[in-house]
């Protein structure tokens, strides 16, 4: 079945820092593609999106591309900052099963 | 606009007991999902919707009943609580999820003692 990996936390990083949470996924054919953000006592908030190979989402500083060959979606960010402190979710949708399937999640520390 | 809200934001039962998490969005979204969120699994689908008066199960549908009367609102009913359904719980809507995703209501932490 469809199913997403990304890599453990927690992941600790000082200000200013460069950021990589490796996803990788399983699918039949070609998913669309979300990294989520969770912030502490919040809800989920969609941070990037990705709909078909080779593309790449971005926002408030984070990329990520849709690569097929790889079957990867790799969250990036240049320069991290204490307010990026969270928990981030890869996320896939396969149409044919109507849901989002979610990676176990990795918590980001950043300190000062 | 409000997004999707979710009431009440925490709750405790009783082993046994019944009780209803209300999930209503005003974006007009066709999509409606339920979802559980357990320390180290991610979030697991209960039930979701695709439109009024059309529901269908998740992976994890067990003890758990949904309806959709209205395009708005989209309750979860637990039957019958038992500890195992210790969790927080997610609803979330979208007009398009392969394109938008969801947009998560800010979520209800449920306690089954």
């Amino acid at each position: 079945g469809n199913s997403v990996t990304q890599m453990e936390g927690p992941v600790t990083l000082s200000e200013e820092a460069f950021l990589t949470i490796n996803c990788t996924y399983t699918a039949t054919g070609y998913p669309s593609l979300f990294w989520y953000v969770q912030y502490p006592g919040e809800g989920l908030q969609l941070l990037l999106k990705a709909t078909k190979a080779d593309d790449k989402g971005s926002n408030k500083g984070f990329e990520a591309t849709y690569r097929k060959e790889t079957t990867s979606f790799h969250l990036e960010k240049g320069s991290v900052q204490v307010s990026d402190s969270a928990v981030y979710f890869c996320v896939s949708f396969s149409g044919g099963y109507n849901k989002l399937i979610f990676g176990a999640g990795t918590r980001l520390a950043v300190h000062p | 606009n409000a997004g999707v809200t979710q009431t009440p934001k925490f709750q405790v039962l009783k082993t046994g007991q019944s009780m209803t998490l209300q999930c209503a969005q005003d974006m007009n979204h066709e999509y409606m999902s339920w979802y559980r969120q357990d320390p180290g699994m991610g979030l697991r689908l209960i039930h979701y919707s695709v439109g009024a008066g059309i529901t269908d199960q998740g992976e994890v549908p067990n003890g758990y009943n949904v309806s959709r009367s209205t395009t708005e609102d989209f309750p979860l009913r637990l039957l019958s609580a038992a500890p195992s359904q210790t969790s927080v719980y997610f609803c979330a809507s979208s007009s398009n999820p392969g394109y938008y995703g969801y947009t998560f209501g800010s979520g209800t932490r449920l306690t089954v003692v």
